[in-house]
């Protein structure tokens, strides 16, 4: 089993430019999360799905969007990069609700310019 | 936000010395969690105490939990160079329960 795989690990992208962030579980799990990491700050949730076609909004949700078409996938997009968003983003899944063990991949670090 | 918070944020020991960090939480919880993160590596799930609980064991760990303090503590026994990591708290909501809030982590440092 992979686990929680992410992609891609680095990206570098300019103000205003669009990507989108993929997190793939083979756990079958049904929550998955997304959270960013920033010096000094811990974990934030960002976005969270308790099930495929479900999406809800976390503690730092603006400037993010996301979706969950498949079980196994979790997207997050960013619409128009902006330099605040420069971070570590951690995508997690558990197989119960949040308040339970989660599993994480391994970060994709974005810079924005 | 809730957010539990370790103290102290950064802790230097020898090789073979215990290393005690500590966290304490706002509301209350169904369980608290201790996950450790290698520099550069995702968050790798430790243990978990349920709130009716007050000491759990896993290996070197020990947790404690004292919900009338609102506070955990996590003990690493014996330390090793390979203990060398960021160290984080997460609390659900007992009332919500759909996500984990972090505390801002303890760094330790374990020199040989």
């Amino acid at each position: 089993n992979a686990g929680v795989t992410q992609t891609p690990k680095f990206r570098v992208l300019k103000t205003g430019q669009s990507m989108t962030l993929l997190c793939a579980q083979d756990m079958n799990h049904e929550y998955m999360y997304w959270y960013r990491q920033d010096p000094g700050m811990g974990l934030r949730l960002i976005h969270y799905s308790v099930g495929e076609g479900t999406t809800a909004k976390g503690e730092v949700p603006d400037g993010y969007n996301v979706s969950r078409l498949k079980k196994q996938n979790f997207l997050l997009g960013l619409e128009s990069a902006a330099p605040s968003q420069t971070s570590v983003y951690f995508c997690a899944s558990s197989y119960v609700a949040g308040g339970e063990t989660q599993y994480f991949g391994p970060g994709t670090r974005l810079l924005v310019l | 936000s809730q957010q539990g918070e370790e103290d102290p944020q950064a802790l230097s020991i020898q090789e073979g010395e215990n290393a005690t960090m500590n966290c304490s939480y706002k509301t209350s919880i169904n369980n608290l969690q201790w996950y450790r993160q290698n520099s550069g590596r995702g968050l790798v799930h430790l243990i978990l105490i349920r709130s009716n609980e007050r000491e759990k064991h896993s290996g070197r760990l020990r947790v404690t939990l004292d919900t009338s303090k609102k506070s955990s503590s996590l003990l690493i026994t014996a330390s090793r160079a390979a203990d060398t990591a960021s160290y984080f708290c997460a609390t659900d909501e007992s009332q919500a329960g759909t996500a984990l809030i972090f505390g801002k982590g303890t760094t330790l440092s374990v020199s040989s």
